[in-house]
């Protein structure tokens, strides 16, 4: 089945550097790929996604890049800020599975 | 409008006992998802319900795991004999037809003593 790597498991940051998460994907078929967030105690939440049919998406500081041919997919922050503190977490579906295999999350902390 | 909404926000319960866990989608939301969320690590697939479509029930653990849902409404996630390592966080999660996009709830915290 699907399986999904994501890395660093941990990650650092200075205020104000960028940040970036990869992921790879086994799963040709893999069509959509979102990022989720999520905050000490608190649910996940979607801040980004993609879909296969284009190679980057960008929203204010964070950028999705996917690379179909190597199977992988990353997450970029820009000007990080400490609010920007949580887990990031990758996933991969495709259209005929319907369910969102995740990735095993990034602890992010962006020091003031 | 509401969010996804699940119950017990937590639970406690000794070892061997068997718990009920609730999900309220979002009215209209087709698709339900149940995932498991230990401490400190990824979201783990458990079941997923679409319509009246039988359910995909490929990720859950043992036969101690069940699910059901009523139609495109509550869906209650039941563990029979439950076992310590049973403890961590349930999600449950919907989307409507058009959508990839996945709502979470606020998860039910498990612990079994």
């Amino acid at each position: 089945g699907e399986n999904v790597e994501q890395h660093p498991s941990t990650l650092s940051v200075q205020e104000g550097d960028s940040a970036v998460i990869k992921c790879t994907y086994s799963d040709s078929a893999s069509n959509y790929f979102p990022w989720y967030k999520q905050e000490l105690g608190k649910r996940p939440q979607l801040i980004i996604d993609i879909r296969s049919n284009v190679g980057e998406k960008k929203d204010q500081r964070i950028a999705v890049t996917l690379n179909k041919t190597a199977k992988h997919f990353s997450l970029h922050i820009t000007e990080t800020q400490p609010e920007d503190s949580a887990v990031y977490f990758c996933a991969a579906a495709s259209y005929n599975t319907d369910k969102l295999i995740f990735g095993t999350g990034t602890r992010l902390q962006v020091f003031p | 409008g509401a969010g996804v909404s699940q119950s017990p926000s937590n639970k406690v319960t000794e070892k061997g006992k068997d718990v009920e866990l609730r999900c309220d989608p979002i009215s209209g939301h087709t698709a339900l998802y149940w995932y498991r969320q230990r401490l400190g690590q990824g979201l783990e697939f458990l079941i997923y319900f679409q319509g009246n479509s039988a359910p995909d029930k490929s990720g859950l653990p043992s036969d101690r795991f069940s699910a059901e849902r009523t139609g495109e409404s509550v869906s209650t996630l039941t563990i029979q004999r439950t076992q310590q390592e049973d403890s961590a966080v349930y999600l449950c999660a919907s989307r409507p037809t058009a959508s990839y996009e996945q709502y979470f709830g606020p998860g039910t915290r498990l612990t079994v003593t």
